[in-house]
């Protein structure tokens, strides 16, 4: 059974990166597609971007310029970093599996991340 | 695509019959999940394809629609049903609704 888990700090200052980390187990994060995905206080969710099985990355256009999804296959993890936060970048994060048509079937509890001074 | 769910809220009653609504701001050819998530929890995916459920989810949940219009159907309302429930489009870009919140009446 796949199982993701997100780490990382859960209060990051404006203007500085907030970098995750999602662990896998049970599955190779050499196959499928593997996202991120954020949920804003208020409940609106916001699809971030994906690492392909092969490397290859998307991002949702609005984040384009601040947003890197990298991966780690040896360790089966793959990490999000968002440049130069602000206020509007506190939510919970979730790191996600997809399928071939991007759908999320796994998910991990999500990481709670509060930008403030 | 901009998805709008409604009704925002609904409160129903245990053995209700629940339908949730979800409308495209464009066509979504069927390409159109509903997600569960339950207070603290991560999301689940409930139905995919606009009517496949996926395994292990139980038989009272069901999903329809075509074009700009979907719709999630709960036949009988269970206790364990609170939640709030996502529509999610993968037809052009990849875009969540803004979700439903189901409580028990």
């Amino acid at each position: 059974e796949v199982q993701l888990q997100e780490s990382g700090p859960g209060l990051v200052k404006p203007s500085q990166s907030l970098s995750l980390t999602c662990s896998v187990t049970g599955y190779s994060i050499t196959s499928n597609y593997w996202g991120w995905i954020r949920k804003f206080p208020g409940n609106k969710m916001e699809w971030m971007g994906y690492i392909s099985y092969s490397g290859s990355t998307s991002y949702n256009p609005s984040l384009k310029s601040r947003i890197s999804i990298t991966r780690d296959t040896s360790k089966n993890q793959f990490f999000l970093q968002l440049n130069s936060v602000t206020t509007e970048d506190t939510a919970t994060y979730y790191c996600a599996r997809g399928s071939i048509l991007r759908i999320m079937d796994a998910w991990g509890q999500g990481a709670s991340v509060t930008v403030s001074s | 695509i901009q998805l709008t769910q409604s009704p925002s809220l609904l409160s129903a009653s245990v053995g209700d019959r629940v339908t949730l609504s979800c409308k495209g701001s464009q066509n979504i050819n069927n390409y159109l999940a509903w997600y569960q998530q339950k207070l603290g929890e991560a999301p689940k995916l409930l139905i995919y394809n606009t009517n496949s459920l996926q395994t292990g989810i139980p038989s009272r949940f069901s999903g329809s629609g075509s074009g700009t219009d979907y719709t999630l159907t709960i036949s009988s309302l269970q206790p364990e049903d609170v939640a709030t429930y996502f529509c999610y489009q993968y037809n052009n870009g990849l875009t969540f609704g803004s979700g439903t919140k189901l409580e028990i009446k």
